[in-house]
């Protein structure tokens, strides 16, 4: 089974872009969950989607949003980017059951300058 | 708010010694409790989880974790540490919200183990 897939895995960008992240579950698995990690601070919780629709969000500015789509892929969109958005942006798939773990992908690195 | 917390930043080991690396959660309800590890250059991956019963779980690796309700914490533990155990270890915690579920985790523990 493949593992939870995230493109790209690099990105530089100047302040004021926008940018977005994507992400591929693990077949079968209809929860994307998507963290910011960064030295310190651990994995910050942004949202999770499940079929389609936002569950759950975290303390994040509105330029921060996502979506997902009918096969489970999702995306992530900052918008208006700042200095402080540079981290390691990660996706997580799970069957979307209470107890079912988070699968990650390797993550994409966002640099802004 | 939901928060966990994690007692250390940083540990340094030598082969063969024990550790503990303390957990501790804030939340009332029903919760479900996991340690992931980040090996480097790896992806986070899952290294033990509790649901219910047995408050003792046992993952891979020879990692263990205990439940203690009463404390809200959930400390790993591995009686003989090895070089390959160097890795970053976060406790996170699971639990039902807005129709769906929010897993948050610690800010992390970076362990060294010296060969």
């Amino acid at each position: 089974k493949a593992g939870v897939t995230q493109t790209p895995r690099y990105l530089i960008k100047t302040r004021g872009q926008q940018v977005t992240l994507s992400c591929s579950p693990i077949s079968g698995h209809r929860s994307v969950s998507w963290y910011q990690q960064t030295p310190g601070q651990g994995l910050q919780f942004l949202f999770e989607y499940f079929s389609e629709t936002q569950r759950n969000k975290g303390n994040f500015p509105g330029r921060f949003s996502g979506r997902q789509f009918s096969n489970s892929r999702s995306e992530m969109n900052v918008s208006t980017l700042e200095l402080g958005d540079s981290a390691l942006y990660l996706c997580a798939s799970s069957s979307g059951t209470d107890n079912s773990p988070l699968h990650f992908g390797n993550g994409t690195r966002l640099t802004v300058t | 708010a939901q928060s966990v917390s994690q007692h250390n930043h940083h540990v340094i080991l030598s082969e063969a010694a024990s550790l503990e690396l303390g957990c501790n959660y804030s939340y009332g309800g029903t919760v479900n409790l996991f340690w992931y590890v980040q090996y480097p250059g790896q992806h986070l991956q899952l290294l033990l989880k509790y649901f219910s019963g047995d408050p003792l779980v046992k993952g891979i690796k020879g990692f263990e974790a205990e439940f203690i309700k009463s404390k809200f914490s959930f400390n790993l533990r591995k009686p003989s540490v090895q070089w390959s155990d160097t890795a970053e270890y976060f406790c996170a915690v699971n639990s039902p919200l807005g129709g769906g579920f929010k897993t948050i985790f610690g800010a992390g523990t970076r362990l060294f183990v010296k060969a």
